[in-house]
């Protein structure tokens, strides 16, 4: 059974950093990219970024470039998402997602149950 | 990059059809599109992939044969006929674009699907 399980979400004041993570198991880690997709309580989905098989294609969408670094340790079968300089509007779930394929293009065929970030003061 | 639009709502009566549209904007109508079921306080769940030509690929993991895609213009389509209980909760689409580096994933707003 593929099973993707997200860590790391907490209460966090603005400006400081936190890192989440994802193990994944039930299939072979390094034949898929990785993907990070977050939701507001209540809202839509917000796709974040993702990683190839091999780290060698990353992505970022511009509301989280230059603040956000996303890596993996395909010995570990882990993936894991740096957040800096954190702000009020990252407060959402965070959900890790597998790739269809080995680069990142596509969809996302299995998916986390998700970690909470909450950014308050 | 596509945009991807969704209904707020939809709703149908235990065992009825229900169909959700997700529409792609102009210039992207050949792009295929992903759907997702999300559960209530579960994460989101493949569903399947369509493009003009009806279904690209096959059925996510448990998604039933009630499920059916078509794909028309700049609209896709998701029929849920004989709807059960077990079908409520919040529908996204979304899109790929772009490769590498360059690589965006967009979503729709999602449609929530109540059974009557």
């Amino acid at each position: 059974e593929v099973q993707l399980v997200e860590s790391g979400g907490r209460l966090v004041q603005p400006g400081r950093t936190l890192r989440l993570s994802c193990v994944a198991s039930g299939f072979t880690f390094h034949n898929h990219a990785i993907h990070w997709v977050r939701q507001v309580p209540g809202k839509g989905l917000e796709w974040v970024s993702g990683i190839s098989w091999n780290s060698a294609s990353i992505a970022y969408a511009d509301s989280v470039r230059g603040r956000i670094t996303i890596s993996r340790d395909n010995a570990r079968n882990s993936v894991y998402l740096q957040m800096n300089s954190l702000k009020p509007e990252d407060t959402a779930f965070y959900f890790c997602a597998r790739g269809a394929v080995a680069t990142i293009e596509y969809f996302f065929e299995s998916w986390g149950q998700g970690t909470l970030v909450t950014v308050s003061s | 990059q596509p945009v991807v639009t969704q209904p707020p709502s939809a709703s149908a009566s235990l065992g009825a059809s229900v169909t959700l549209t997700c529409t792609l904007n102009s210039g992207y109508s050949n792009y295929i599109v992903a759907w997702y079921q999300q559960r209530p306080g579960k994460g989101p769940r493949f569903v399947m992939r369509v493009a003009t030509g009806g279904i690209v690929g096959s059925r996510g993991e448990g998604i039933p044969g009630r499920f059916s895609v078509l794909g028309s213009g700049l609209n896709r389509y998701l029929t849920i006929k004989n709807i059960q209980e077990e079908d409520e909760g919040d529908y996204h689409c979304g899109a790929d674009h772009g490769d590498g580096s360059n690589f965006v994933y967009v979503f729709g707003p999602g449609t929530r699907v109540t059974v009557l």
